[in-house]
């Protein structure tokens, strides 16, 4: 079974600071099945990329995916006080399906 | 609009069973599986297992595996997510999420339903 990583556990920037967080998978992702969602308190999380680098409908371009076999990136290029949040990488692959990160928080200082 | 929406809250004893509905609207009920996904205080979303609206077919995480049952109703164009033998372990917040039709991700989510298992 596929294990997934993040990292850092947590990270506190500044708005208008780039945020860059990394998800590692203990195995190849197949096809790059790797999907991002961010999730705020007391909310569902939302789906934010998907195919490891494709957004989401109505998501704002300053989110961007990038990477493949085990290693990928989430990165928001200027960061926003709503952006506040933990963010969970997600590997789609064997049954039955869905894997998911332990996540990485978001702070706005 | 698609929308999912599931029942409230609920709280339980050890050992009791708890069933939890999703309602879906704005789209063709049986062309998307839909997942269940619980998340306990503090912790990230853990997959319980997935359904097809169309035939019925379910698959269930191991870990959950005897414990729980998905069922759906296309009249009413609703899954319902059965899970029994209730511990303190269960206690989290409880999600049904549409697979997206194009790609392996989730793309529409229920609101939760908080299910506490307290004596």
């Amino acid at each position: 079974e596929i294990m997934l990583t993040q990292s850092p556990g947590t990270v506190s920037l500044s708005p208008g600071e780039r945020a860059t967080l990394s998800c590692r998978a203990s195995q190849s992702v197949s096809n790059s099945y790797l999907a991002w969602y961010q999730q705020k308190p007391g909310q569902a999380p939302r789906l934010l990329i998907y195919d490891a680098s494709s957004r989401a409908a109505g998501i704002p371009d300053r989110f961007s995916g990038s990477g493949s076999g085990t290693d990928f990136k989430l990165t928001i290029s200027r960061l926003e006080p709503e952006d506040s949040a933990v963010y969970y990488c997600q590997q789609y692959g064997g049954s039955p399906g869905f894997i998911f990160g332990p996540g990485t928080k978001v702070e706005i200082k | 609009q698609v929308l999912l929406v599931q029942s409230g809250a609920e709280v339980k004893e050890p050992g009791a069973s708890v069933k939890v509905s999703c309602k879906a609207s704005g789209y063709t009920f049986t062309s998307n599986i839909l997942h269940w996904v619980r998340q306990a205080p503090g912790q990230g979303p853990e997959l319980m297992g997935a359904i097809n609206p169309g035939g019925g077919g379910t698959t269930y995480a191991e870990k959950f595996r005897g414990r729980v049952t998905m069922t759906r109703d296309t009249d009413t164009r609703t899954v319902y997510m059965e899970l029994t033998s209730l511990t303190s372990q269960d206690t989290a917040v409880y999600y049904c999420a549409r697979r997206a039709s194009s790609y392996w991700a989730l793309d529409v989510w229920g609101q939760g339903t908080t299910v506490i298992v307290s004596s």
